[in-house]
């Protein structure tokens, strides 16, 4: 069974430029969860959809947007970039939603903002 | 509000040994909470978890214990092995597969 797909694995993008990064899950799963890594905050939780639903939402100003589609698979945008913006971007995939579930993560898209 | 933490950066230790990684929490609304083993520049990969009810899980070397009165849990690694050093983050879980990580902690297992 494959694991969770990020693409593209790297990105360097301009402040000010927007950015998507997709994230296709494990086959079978339907939830998927999204996460920003740097070295001051840590890993950080920005967005959970199942079944092309948000139900969940983190910390993050709007510029940080996703959507989920009828395949399972995810999106997430970032628009007016900011230098720190630049991160390791994890996508995470489970087989449903609610308690008791594990996420797995894909190797992630690491976004450097100059 | 730091809701989950890993007090220790780092941690050393001899092949064969013991390896206990800690983590304390405050939600009390965290019902199932999971350990990631990560590498630089890598997802984190699952390790192990234990749901609120249960005290103790295991999974070959690993062991999760979980102190719910102290909001404490902590992962064994025994033997310890070379290729266990890594990050390791401990997270809680308050249903909606949103998961809330502590800042890790960087063990080294010295051959």
């Amino acid at each position: 069974k494959a694991g969770v797909t990020q693409t593209p694995r790297y990105l360097i993008k301009t402040r000010g430029q927007q950015v998507t990064l997709s994230c296709s899950p494990i086959s079978g799963h339907r939830s998927v969860s999204w996460y920003q890594q740097t070295p001051g905050q840590g890993l950080q939780f920005l967005f959970e959809y199942f079944s092309e639903t948000q139900r969940n939402k983190g910390n993050f100003p709007g510029r940080f947007s996703g959507r989920q589609f009828s395949n399972s698979r995810s999106e997430m945008n970032v628009s007016t970039l900011e230098l720190g913006d630049s991160a390791l971007y994890l996508c995470a995939s489970s087989s449903r939603q609610g308690l008791n579930t594990e996420a797995f993560f894909g190797q992630g898209t690491r976004l450097t903002v100059v | 509000d730091q809701q989950v933490k890993q007090n220790s950066p780092s941690l050393s230790v001899q092949e064969g040994r013991i390896s206990i990684l800690n983590c304390d929490y405050t939600n009390s609304m965290f019902d199932y909470f999971l350990w990631y083993k990560k590498y630089p520049a890598e997802g984190p990969t699952f390790l192990i978890s234990i749901s609120s009810i249960k005290d103790k899980n295991e999974d070959g070397r690993f062991t999760v214990f979980l102190n719910k009165s102290a909001k404490h849990l902590s992962l064994h690694i025994v033997p310890s092995q070379p290729g266990d050093s890594a990050v390791y983050f401990c997270a809680g879980n308050n249903a909606g597969n949103m998961l809330t990580f502590g800042g890790g902690t960087r063990l080294m297992v010295k051959p």
